[in-house]
């Protein structure tokens, strides 16, 4: 099995500023990466797949980078929206998410 | 605008069974492979089944397999996950969603809490 670790685990970030999350897969995925939002109470919300692809409506803010083994995802000039919880997740072998990082407001 | 409804959690025992079940709309739910994934308290998600568009290929994560069963109804646009010899450790808020061609989910429900406890 593939296992994911994303670093931090929680991220204090005020508004404005920009949050970088970091997703390391335990051998190569390609680019065969997604990362999802998901705020308490909602369905998760799918963000960058193809490790630097963004979804249909996904902001601009958004972006993602990597291949390989290592990926991150960017959010450039958080919004009050952004505050959430972020997975990755690759797809290459099976399906196997990381633990989530939380960005949370500073 | 894709929407769900899903339906069926709830408390069960131990070693108990329980039927969970998702229905789809705004998409054409016979052309898409469909996905359960759950997510236990404190955890990341976890994939739990896949199901083929007419049903004919499943797979199950190995933690589930003999106990869980996905299937689907195309006619209803519905897709179910039934569970038997439910553990505690089962306990989790169960996603459906729908595969992309790719591989990930591009599209989730609000999930359904299955408390497995005595």
């Amino acid at each position: 099995e593939i296992v994911m670790t994303q670093s931090p685990g929680t991220l204090s970030v005020s508004p404005g500023e920009r949050a970088t999350l970091s997703c390391r897969a335990s051998q190569s995925v390609d680019n065969d990466l997604a990362w999802y939002q998901h705020k308490p109470g909602q369905a998760p919300r799918l963000l960058i797949y193809g490790a630097s692809t963004r979804a249909t409506g996904i902001p601009a803010r958004f972006s993602g980078s990597g291949s390989g083994t290592e990926f991150s995802l960017t959010i450039n000039s958080l919004q009050s929206e952004d505050f959430a919880v972020y997975y990755c997740q690759q797809y290459n072998n099976w399906r196997t998410f990381g633990q989530g990082t939380k960005v949370e407001i500073k | 605008e894709v929407q769900w409804v899903e339906s069926g959690g709830g408390l069960v025992q131990p070693g108990g069974s329980l039927t969970v079940s998702c229905t789809a709309s705004g998409f054409t739910f016979s052309n898409s492979w469909m996905t359960w994934v759950r997510q236990a308290p404190g955890k990341g998600p976890e994939f739990v089944a896949n199901i083929k568009q007419d049903g004919s290929g499943k797979n199950y994560v190995d933690s589930v397999k003999g106990r869980f069963t996905v299937s689907r109804d195309n006619a209803k646009n519905s897709l179910y996950l039934q569970m038997h010899s439910l553990r505690v450790e089962d306990t989790a808020v169960y996603y459906c969603a729908r595969d992309h061609v790719l591989g990930f989910q591009d599209f989730w429900g609000q999930g359904t809490l299955v408390t497995v406890s005595s």
